[in-house]
């Protein structure tokens, strides 16, 4: 069983539409969840971090954590075409975004 | 723009040979953590430096290693190159403090991606 799992896609969703992309983790003393979008050919960007079961929203993103069926989610609201791009999940098992644990990523394509 | 830099961008070597990658941290950060990217796969973390000492190994043999030096700069270091070396190498910057355990958001810079032919 890998560390984190995530479906590799492609996820194609329509343009203003809601984006589910979801990360099953087996570590249970994970303590810290991310969610990074990579663009082809260039490095990961952080765009949510969470910590406590519920959910976080940041504009458009939610993320969703259940430390209870160890499952992350990340929403994106009123999809655009520059969402197009591969989502990674990470975990740590301590707080903090470093040593981090990544799935494979899920590739998401906004069709217009 | 996240303040890091990796040198070079892109790198072509032969099986068998040495490569450094080089990582300029952002100003102010004192960790720096490595990672390598194969083709569709997500990164895998190598090491960690803090305050020019190894915080953490990654699944990893030892012909990879590194160096921080004062500045916190970082440099890895692959040995004997082997062709499923091939991948972007990522290094990622951040503040920590271990006493308290603080440690602020890492970030990656642009990669170095490695070729082994």
């Amino acid at each position: 069983q890998k560390e984190v799992e995530q479906n590799s896609g492609p996820l194609s969703v329509p343009e203003g539409a809601i984006a589910s992309l979801n990360c099953t983790y087996s570590d249970r003393g994970s303590q810290s969840f991310f969610w990074y979008r990579q663009y082809s050919g260039k490095s990961p960007e952080l765009i949510m971090s969470i910590y406590s079961n519920g959910d976080k929203e940041d504009g458009r993103f939610t993320a969703q954590l259940n430390k209870a069926s160890q499952y992350v989610s990340l929403l994106i609201r009123d999809s655009q075409p520059s969402d197009s791009a591969t989502y990674l999940c990470a975990v740590n098992r301590n707080f903090g975004n470093e040593k981090l644990t990544f799935g494979t990523g899920t590739r998401l394509t906004i069709i217009p | 723009e996240t303040g890091v830099t990796q040198s070079p961008t892109h790198l072509i070597k032969t099986r068998g040979q040495q490569v450094t990658l080089r990582c300029s941290s952002q100003s102010g950060h004192n960790t720096v953590s490595w990672y390598q990217q194969a083709l569709g796969q997500g990164p895998q973390f190598i090491f960690q430096y803090y305050r020019e000492e190894e915080n953490g190994r990654g699944n990893f043999p030892p012909r990879f290693s590194g160096l921080q030096f004062p500045n916190y700069s970082s440099e890895l270091n692959v040995n004997a190159l082997e062709l499923d070396d091939s991948a972007l190498y990522l290094c990622a910057s951040s503040f920590s403090t271990l006493f308290t355990g603080l440690t602020t958001e890492a970030f990656f810079g642009q990669g170095t991606r490695l070729t082994v032919v």
